[in-house]
């Protein structure tokens, strides 16, 4: 059973503008959450974190949002670039750490 | 090292034979896991070791598949009777102490079942 779902299995867009990456997770005893990224042919890195005692993180062009009452968590890159493009992971921790299904972000120049 | 280590990087392999997968963790580092990233799936959990303590092998998808970790250090994952569906990129990953802290991925094994 798919604790962490990311629904968007992929998403373009301009060079420029927004791009928001969804993930729900089921567990209300979940933590603490990431975003990786992952290009072709590396393994994912880490990108940014949240605490669940926290509803916003900011770092450079990477926003990360968690509503603990919706279960969900969005990643923001404004504004995107194209070196931002790649498949992005988020994963939440429990026991262990659970990841999502991935969405695949291509920025468009 | 200074990262997490996987060896091969790819690996042919017919149909029906054995092949080992192997993983160097960050030095230091208690806890290592290996993960799977099928054609357009996300990263399935396969195994967690944490120091001496006896591994998580709920992941483990059939009988075919086992991991060692030898030392506390190096680990082997190894397919035994390799099925096609068994092609995927195998990633290694390794944290200082469980899922308290992230994870640090390696570059993965590319395993093709021929």
């Amino acid at each position: 059973d798919q604790q962490v779902k990311q629904n968007s299995p992929s998403l373009s867009v301009q060079e420029g503008r927004i791009s928001i990456l969804n993930c729900d997770y089921t567990n209300s005893m979940f933590d603490y959450f990431l975003w990786y990224k992952k290009y072709p042919a590396e393994g994912p890195t880490f990108l940014i974190s949240i605490s669940s005692i926290k509803d916003k993180n900011e770092d450079g062009r990477f926003t990360v949002f968690l509503n603990k009452s919706a279960k969900h968590l969005s990643l923001h890159i404004v504004p995107s670039q194209p070196g931002d493009s790649a498949v992005y992971f988020c994963a939440a921790r429990g026991n262990q750490f659970y990841f999502g299904t991935g969405t695949s972000l291509t920025v468009i120049p | 090292g200074a990262g997490v280590s996987q060896s091969p990087s790819n690996k042919v392999t017919e149909k029906g034979k054995d092949v080992e997968l192997r993983c160097d963790p960050i030095s230091g580092h208690t806890a290592l896991y290996w993960y799977r990233q099928s054609l357009g799936q996300g990263l399935e959990f396969l195994i967690y070791f944490q120091g001496n303590s006896a591994p998580d092998k709920s992941g483990l998808p059939s009988d075919r598949f086992s991991a060692e970790r030898t030392g506390g250090s190096v680990s082997t994952l190894t397919i035994q009777r390799t099925q096609q569906e068994d092609s995927a990129v195998y990633l290694c990953a390794s944290s200082p102490g469980g899922a308290f802290y992230g994870y640090t991925f390696g570059s993965g094994t590319r395993l093709t079942v021929v």
